[in-house]
């Protein structure tokens, strides 16, 4: 089965800053790879597909990249709405997995 | 308006089964392919099973393999997880989930609650 390990686990933030979030991948999953972000209470809202498209409707101060093992989600400039959790989703091959979950919080 | 609405949650004795329906609307079901994923409160996502847009292709979550049946009726717009043998570690909050490239929708889950 597929690993994926998402880091930082949680994180403090200011509003307008550049947050970066990274999952990576125990073996090669190309591009199939997806974020979610969860407000608290809320179902979770996907932002990027394969691995740095954005979903439509989402802003343009997300953004998604890399493939094989190694991805990045980044927040270019932190608003107070992103205050969130945020999960990576490998579906290259079954079982799917997500990461672990990245919280931001308000610093 | 898209719609995936789950339902069949519930309390539940260990041991015990429980079938957990999502009825889809207002996009083309046969043309995605459907997830679940489960979420105990507090907790990270957990993927728990999916299944291609013609059945042909079905995948389950270590943790739930050999217990849990995913299945879909096309002509249902209806997505199905027949959960056997629960365990007090199923507790949790099921969602049925649609992908299909660009578009993908999320239900509003449903809670399981395993205990005597």
């Amino acid at each position: 089965d597929i690993q994926m390990t998402q880091s930082p686990s949680a994180m403090s933030a200011s509003v307008g800053d550049r947050v970066t979030v990274t999952c990576r991948a125990s073996q090669g999953i190309g591009n199939y790879l997806a974020w979610f972000q969860q407000e608290p209470g809320k179902v979770p809202k996907r932002l990027i597909y394969a691995a740095s498209s954005l979903q439509s409707g989402v802003p343009s101060r997300f953004s998604g990249s890399g493939s094989g093992t190694e991805f990045t989600l980044t927040i270019s400039s932190l608003q107070p709405e992103d205050f969130a959790t945020y999960y990576c989703l490998q579906h290259n091959s079954y079982p799917w997995t997500f990461g672990q979950g990245t919280k931001v919080e308000i610093k | 308006e898209v719609q995936l609405v789950e339902s069949g949650g519930g309390l539940v004795q260990p041991g015990r089964s429980l079938r957990l329906s999502c009825a889809a609307s207002g996009f083309s079901f046969d043309d995605y392919a459907m997830y679940w994923v489960r979420q105990v409160p507090g907790k990270g996502l957990e993927w728990v099973s999916g299944i291609s847009w013609n059945s042909g292709i079905i995948g389950y979550a270590d943790s739930v393999k050999g217990r849990f049946t995913i299945s879909r009726d096309n002509a249902k717009n209806s997505l199905y997880l027949q959960m056997n043998s629960l365990r007090a570690e199923d507790t949790a909050f099921y969602y049925c989930a649609a992908a299909s490239g660009p578009r993908g929708y999320w239900g509003q889950g449903t809670l399981v609650t395993v205990s005597s």
